[in-house]
């Protein structure tokens, strides 16, 4: 079964720290990707990113980078010089590609709060 | 910049009424989803829909809940008879599957209140 675990339900740092948001998963597929989506005050789901699970290159895109380590589940999301900007909820989510479906399984999310 | 719409943003009815929430899927998606999000149960799968045949609802309460697609750049999500604990907000996301990319793009959503 899959499942994607946030141990991290809030955190709070104070602006220009640096902040890493983690994420767990469980899946028997041998393919699958996983997403981080950030749902600012405003509500809107919006993609960061996708990786799928043959590629374990980490990735940074100005700010945000992510580490995706396949020998321990992870897919943890870190910013760098935090803004009150990046005060959101953030989402990690799973789909499997052998089901054909590629539907979203979601964690339960980590509110950042970044304080000026 | 292609987006996925949905109408309307904001809804408040009353126990009983029907409600129906509407997704207009990026240009060319043929995958188009509903999810659910509460405090409790965090965002959830409602139903799915590839090249409008409905894939999977198992995620529906199918008394009252029904989700259609008329055409290719329509989704429907229809609540008959509404309860208080529907209230949540709707998402609907719409995918190219099979495209160059699997990526789910979230329309705005749908923030319901039954009261």
């Amino acid at each position: 079964a899959q499942k994607v675990t946030q141990a991290q339900t809030e955190i709070s740092v104070v602006e220009k720290e640096d902040v890493t948001l983690d994420c767990v998963y469980e899946t028997r597929d041998t393919t699958y990707y996983l997403f981080w989506y950030k749902q600012p005050p405003s509500g809107e789901l919006v993609f960061l990113i996708r990786r799928n699970s043959f590629d374990e290159q980490n990735e940074i895109s100005g700010r945000y980078s992510w580490n995706f380590q396949k020998s321990t589940s992870s897919f943890n999301f870190t910013i760098t010089a935090s803004q009150v900007v990046d005060s959101a909820v953030y989402f990690c989510a799973l789909s499997e590609a052998q089901t054909g479906a590629n539907n979203l399984f979601f964690g339960t999310g980590t509110r950042l709060t970044v304080i000026p | 910049d292609a987006r996925v719409t949905q109408t309307p943003r904001h809804k408040v009815t009353e126990m009983g009424q029907e409600v129906t929430m509407r997704c207009q899927p990026i240009l060319g998606h043929n995958t188009v989803f509903w999810y659910r999000q509460t405090m409790m149960q965090g965002l959830e799968l409602l139903a799915y829909f590839r090249n409008r045949a409905p894939l999977d609802d198992s995620g529906m309460p199918k008394d009252r809940f029904s989700a259609e697609m008329p055409d290719a750049t329509l989704a429907t999500l229809k609540i008959q008879p509404s309860e208080p604990r529907d209230s949540a907000v709707y998402f609907c996301a719409s995918v190219n599957r099979g495209g160059t990319t699997d990526t789910q793009y979230f329309g705005p959503g749908t923030r319901l209140t039954v009261l």
